[in-house]
């Protein structure tokens, strides 16, 4: 399996303002998610970064709220635009793998005061 | 739409008793089943797949079964341990180029010594 890193970890932010969030991945890969996991909650997609192609965006998920960068097959970014309490969640970034199944970082823990 | 629905948690045991959390999915196509598993603090883990109909995925003690006839793919352990506390997640992959995941509602499990 992969081994994927997040930066920052954690990061307390004030409203208006911006987050970018780094996932790196050990080997190259094609597929990249973008994840939400609001306090209490299950995960849900955000968008899917595919290198050399623009982001897929799910329902409720806009890029010029979460615009996402993919510039290589190890690295991508998503910001967080604007940032609102309602931000306030834990944002994980993971990668495909052969079988279907999908490996995870270890996530950016996000507040917003 | 393709959904998964998760047994509501939180699950109290003691160390030594046996584990079930149900899961049933809903899936247009022939999907991919999986448990995750997300430890206190930490991101998702793979915990154990089934990939076809009748399928047992096993790690870690853990076992579930694809259940075709009944939709279902139920985590079961014979002998959970304090060490099993965490958040289990039951989650569906359309094996379509897409690999979109979609995941259940979580279930705690809290074993006690």
């Amino acid at each position: 399996s992969a081994v994927i890193s997040q930066k920052p970890s954690r990061d307390i932010c004030q409203r208006g303002t911006s987050l970018t969030i780094q996932c790196q991945v050990d080997s190259q890969v094609t597929m990249m998610f973008w994840y939400r996991q609001q306090p209490g909650q299950s995960l849900t997609l955000i968008a899917t970064a595919n290198q050399g192609s623009e982001a897929t965006y799910e329902s409720g998920f806009v890029i010029d709220k979460f615009p996402i960068s993919r510039p290589n097959l190890t690295f991508s970014t998503l910001t967080v635009s604007n940032m609102s309490p309602e931000d306030s969640s834990i944002y994980l970034c993971s990668v495909g793998a052969s079988s279907y199944e999908q490996y995870f970082g270890p996530g950016t823990r996000l507040t917003v005061t | 739409g393709d959904s998964v629905t998760q047994m509501e948690g939180p699950v109290t045991l003691s160390e030594e008793a046996f584990l079930t959390i149900n899961c049933t999915y809903t899936a247009t196509g022939y999907p991919s089943l999986f448990w995750y598993v997300q430890y206190p603090g930490e991101g998702l883990q793979l915990l154990l797949k089934a990939t076809k109909a009748d399928d047992k995925g096993s790690n870690k003690g853990f076992e579930a079964t694809y259940r075709k006839e009944t939709t279902s793919f139920h985590l079961e352990k014979g002998s959970v341990q304090v060490s099993d506390s965490a958040v289990y997640f039951c989650a569906l992959s359309l094996n379509t180029g897409f690999q979109k995941l979609v995941f259940g509602t979580g279930t705690r499990l809290l074993v006690s010594p």
